[in-house]
């Protein structure tokens, strides 16, 4: 499994933007970029994906760099709710299911 | 819509026995993941269901098992529980199949082993 290289924490004031990075050096041209959160106690929670276009949705942004070897997702206004785990996962064709969780990266929101 | 739902959430084990999890997924999907999540090795894939098939499995003794039946409905074995088995049991649904879709997490099941 390609694998992605997150920072293991970071810290945001509330309703201030977030950049959370990402790098996937080995990234394969079939892997999706894909997302997800993990707030306490709760199972993790999909955010956003994307192949090599930047992709909106109603949660984030998500900006992928031309070579596709990094990714940064982006949380416009951050909240007290947006505070949790965040997992940046490659998953290709025969993935089958199959999201290969890393340590991710802990987001702290200060109000 | 419903959403991913898991039973029990919480499981208290005695080590030597057995347990069975259910994954109930969201209405139309008929992929099903499972995921063990401990504070030492994180979220770590267990093994995928499609259309009642193991299409994909993680690296776990036989030890761990699973099926699927045919309204997409899926349960977890673990036999001869282990103290190290206690952990949080995640179950993920998706419609679509390969890379390009997003899952659905359940809540998980909360198994501990005494």
């Amino acid at each position: 499994d390609a694998k992605t290289t997150q920072p293991n924490s970071m810290e945001s004031n509330e309703e201030e933007p977030v950049h959370l990075p990402c790098n996937h050096s080995t990234i394969s041209g079939t892997d999706y970029i894909h997302w997800y959160r993990q707030l306490p106690s709760q199972g993790p929670e999909y955010v956003i994906h994307g192949l090599t276009s930047n992709v909106n949705n109603r949660m984030a942004s998500l900006a992928i760099a031309e070579d596709r070897k990094s990714s940064t997702l982006i949380l416009h206004r951050a909240t007290l709710r947006d505070a949790a785990v965040y997992y940046c996962i490659l998953s290709g064709g025969t993935s089958y299911g199959k999201l290969t969780f890393g340590q991710g990266t802990i987001l702290t929101v200060h109000p | 819509k419903a959403g991913v739902t898991q039973t029990p959430r919480y499981l208290i084990k005695t080590r030597g026995q057995q347990v069975t999890l259910s994954c109930s997924p969201i209405s139309g999907h008929r992929s099903v993941s499972w995921y063990q999540q401990t504070p030492g090795q994180g979220l770590q894939f267990l093994f995928e269901y499609f259309s009642e098939t193991q299409r994909n499995k993680g690296n776990f003794p036989g030890r761990f098992s699973g099926r699927q039946f045919s309204n997409s409905r899926s349960e977890m074995n673990v036999s001869t529980l282990e103290l190290g088995d206690s952990a949080l049991y995640l179950c993920a649904s998706s419609l679509a199949v390969g890379a390009n879709t997003e899952a659905f997490f359940g809540q998980g099941t909360r198994l501990t082993v005494v």
